[in-house]
């Protein structure tokens, strides 16, 4: 059964630390999304790719957080320094085009 | 720019009781809709979707939804709820031509189902 795989499920830090987190999308699938949770502001969209290029990253603080591809099996969003405000559940997703996405068990982040 | 509007925060029902979660939508262009299911710490899972052809939609669990698009609504319907619906419920729009917005999601909807 395809799935897409977040590690870590849970991560607790100091704040100032660096956090990667890493999804491994289903194989085949050409687009990938960041998405971040929390009860305040619902579902976010942080950045997504098609075909490992950033076509958008225009939801992330861009002096701290960071998205790539290094190839078709990783994906991974690096917040560095990380900050209290940025606790969450991140999200990734993988898809075909805009069709749907399937979305992973998300990282729940707590930063202290 | 796309957006979604769940007009219920929450929706109580009693057990095998008919539902309806409301979903409205706003685009310049022609859109897919989704549905979504969240379970506590859990991923979301796609309940059904609507691309193209028939506008009643069938999904999982017994769901089905409805593209209307003179109101611009998609809402979820089920005839008899169980417990284990109890779930938050997104509504979801994507541009078919791609663009900045990817998938956007909506603020969701609680169901509590009453026993």
């Amino acid at each position: 059964d395809a799935r897409v795989t977040q590690t870590p499920r849970h991560k607790v830090t100091e704040m100032g630390q660096e956090v990667t987190m890493r999804c491994q999308p289903i194989l085949g699938h050409n687009t990938v999304f960041w998405y971040r949770q929390t009860m305040m502001q619902g579902l976010e969209l942080l950045a997504y790719f098609r075909n490992r290029a950033p076509l958008d990253d225009s939801g992330m603080p861009k002096d701290r957080f960071s998205a790539e591809m290094p190839d078709a099996t990783l994906a991974t969003l690096k917040i560095q320094p990380s900050e209290p405000r940025d606790s969450a559940v991140y999200f990734c997703a993988s898809g075909l085009g805009w069709t749907e996405a399937f979305f992973g068990q998300g990282t729940r982040l707590t930063v202290v | 720019a796309q957006s979604v509007t769940q007009l219920d925060s929450q929706v109580p029902v009693f057990e095998e009781a008919p539902v309806e979660l409301r979903c409205n939508y706003s685009s310049s262009v022609s859109v897919y809709l989704f549905w979504y299911v969240q379970y506590p710490n859990q991923g979301l899972q796609l309940l059904l979707k609507y691309l193209s052809g028939s506008t009643l939609v069938k999904g999982i669990n017994g769901f089905e939804a409805e593209f209307n698009k003179s109101q611009t609504s998609f809402h979820l319907r089920k005839p008899s709820v169980h417990i284990s619906d109890t779930a938050e419920y997104f509504c979801a729009v994507s541009d078919p031509r791609g663009g900045a917005d990817g998938l956007t999601f909506g603020k969701g909807t609680h169901l509590i189902i009453q026993p």
